[in-house]
């Protein structure tokens, strides 16, 4: 089956440092990946949807400027945690949709635990 | 719209014992709906899908589920709990009309109690 990886999957780091997330697809091509992120207890929220090769469409309340996303290929998506605060510390789960079989199948990265001090 | 409602936040079940994890949906659409289960600190894994075919859907590890439109209901059942089932599971609708969509359920936490 599908495969997608997340790295790292933990980190911690200090306050107003970045973090970057990686989500690859091993083994497909991924037109879409999407970013969620989940708090304790609590379902996923998505944060914002990528496609390759173009601008990452942001959720409402999403900041943007706090949270780069890029799309660089068919197969590897990237969340960078700018100027990182406590309150970003959470658990962050990337998604890749297929770009051709099933148009509905989404696979799931393994998360990273992200926990800013 | 589109919603999905997950109608019990916690299920408690002794272990060899039926697993009945509710989830009810609303689309404008024919839907596709999926159930994935998330151990803890764990990323979501796939247990079972419906996307228009059979009715009653077999997944992963004895889970089964049967989309009923009637009802729009999508209700997650084992015959006989494991102590591994114990869990966080999600009922999520896709759709691809009008753009990619999925919706997540609030989430069932399913306890096995020995």
């Amino acid at each position: 089956g599908a495969v997608v990886s997340q790295h790292p999957s933990r980190v911690i780091c200090k306050s107003g440092t970045s973090v970057k997330i990686e989500c690859r697809s091993l083994d497909f091509q991924a037109t879409t990946m999407f970013w969620y992120r989940q708090f304790p207890k609590q379902s996923l929220m998505l944060m914002a949807t990528s496609n390759e090769g173009s601008k990452a469409t942001y959720e409402q309340g999403v900041e943007k400027d706090k949270f780069l996303i890029n799309h660089a290929s068919l197969t590897l998506s990237t969340l960078t945690v700018t100027s990182a605060h406590p309150e970003d510390s959470s658990f962050y789960i990337c998604s890749a949709r297929s770009s051709r079989g099933n148009s509905y199948e989404q696979y799931f990265g393994p998360g990273t635990r992200l926990t800013v001090t | 719209a589109q919603s999905v409602t997950q109608l019990d936040s916690h299920v408690s079940v002794s272990e060899g014992t039926p697993v009945l994890l509710r989830c009810n949906y609303s689309s404008s659409y024919s839907p596709s709906l999926f159930w994935y289960v998330q151990h803890p600190n764990k990323g979501l894994q796939l247990l079972l899908k419906y996307t228009s075919a059979a009715t009653l859907v077999k997944g992963i590890n004895g889970f089964e589920a049967e989309f009923k439109k009637s009802e729009t209901s999508f209700h997650l059942t084992k015959p006989s709990a494991h102590m591994s089932d114990a869990a966080e599971y999600f009922c999520v609708v896709m759709r691809n009309t009008g753009g990619f969509k999925t919706i997540f359920g609030a989430g069932t936490r399913l306890f096995v109690k020995a």
